[in-house]
């Protein structure tokens, strides 16, 4: 297993179009998260999955955005109508339900609205 | 509301010596702690943590001390190498999600 897969690398979108990000988690982890980074910040939490079922959605998710698991393996995030501030890094990571002792990251998408 | 802080933005460190970073939380909740690594272009990695039934936990040469009454935890990294030099976040696992702090800009230097 080569570890937690994020397509693309880079994306640049002009604002107003739709982009989707893929994620392939490591294959026996049930739990799915995105994060999303910004300059100079931290990552900050998305929302994250439990198998197939979206559990948690942050008050940063709009509704521009939207995420899914389908069959509980990879994932992807959709953003609608891009605007500048949506720029970031966004990261996908997963791990197993039990597992608190931190989770596998992948090398994330970094966006660019210009 | 940054509800864990890491309050120096960068350090700069002579190879060999000791590496300590420092990161504050507000929520007496937590009870989970965990530090990541993060190099340009990759994703954080998992370097070590502590549940707060601890005060300390250690891993070669990372060690991670927590004071729960003045809610601050820091990691020690000695002899620090210039493999190190890397953006450390510190993060509270809260109901099965991270929060991060902005990270510490790590440099070793020889």
């Amino acid at each position: 297993d080569t570890g937690v897969s994020q397509n693309p690398r880079h994306k640049i979108t002009k604002r107003g179009q739709n982009v989707t990000f893929r994620c392939d988690p490591i294959s026996e982890h049930n739990r799915l998260y995105w994060y999303r980074q910004t300059l100079g910040q931290g990552p900050e939490f998305l929302t994250y999955f439990q198998n197939e079922a979206q559990l948690e959605k942050s008050r940063l998710l709009s509704d521009r955005f939207s995420a899914e698991r389908p069959k509980g393996s990879f994932s992807t995030l959709e953003i609608q109508r891009t605007e500048q501030g949506d720029s970031a890094m966004y990261l996908c990571a997963s791990s197993l339900t039990s597992e608190a002792n931190g989770y596998t990251f992948g090398s994330g998408t970094r966006l660019t609205v210009v | 509301d940054q509800q864990v802080k890491q309050n120096s933005p960068s350090l700069s460190v002579q190879e060999g010596r000791i590496s300590i970073l420092n990161c504050d939380y507000t929520n007496s909740m937590f009870d989970y702690f965990l530090w990541y690594k993060k190099y340009p272009a990759e994703g954080p990695t998992f370097l070590i943590s502590i549940s707060s039934i601890k005060d300390k936990n250690e891993d070669g040469r990372f060690t991670v001390f927590l004071n729960k009454s003045a809610k601050h935890l820091s990691l020690h990294i000695v002899p620090s190498q210039p493999g190190d030099s890397a953006v450390y976040f510190c993060a509270a696992l809260n109901t099965d999600k991270l929060i991060f702090g902005t990270g510490t800009r790590l440099q070793v230097f020889p």
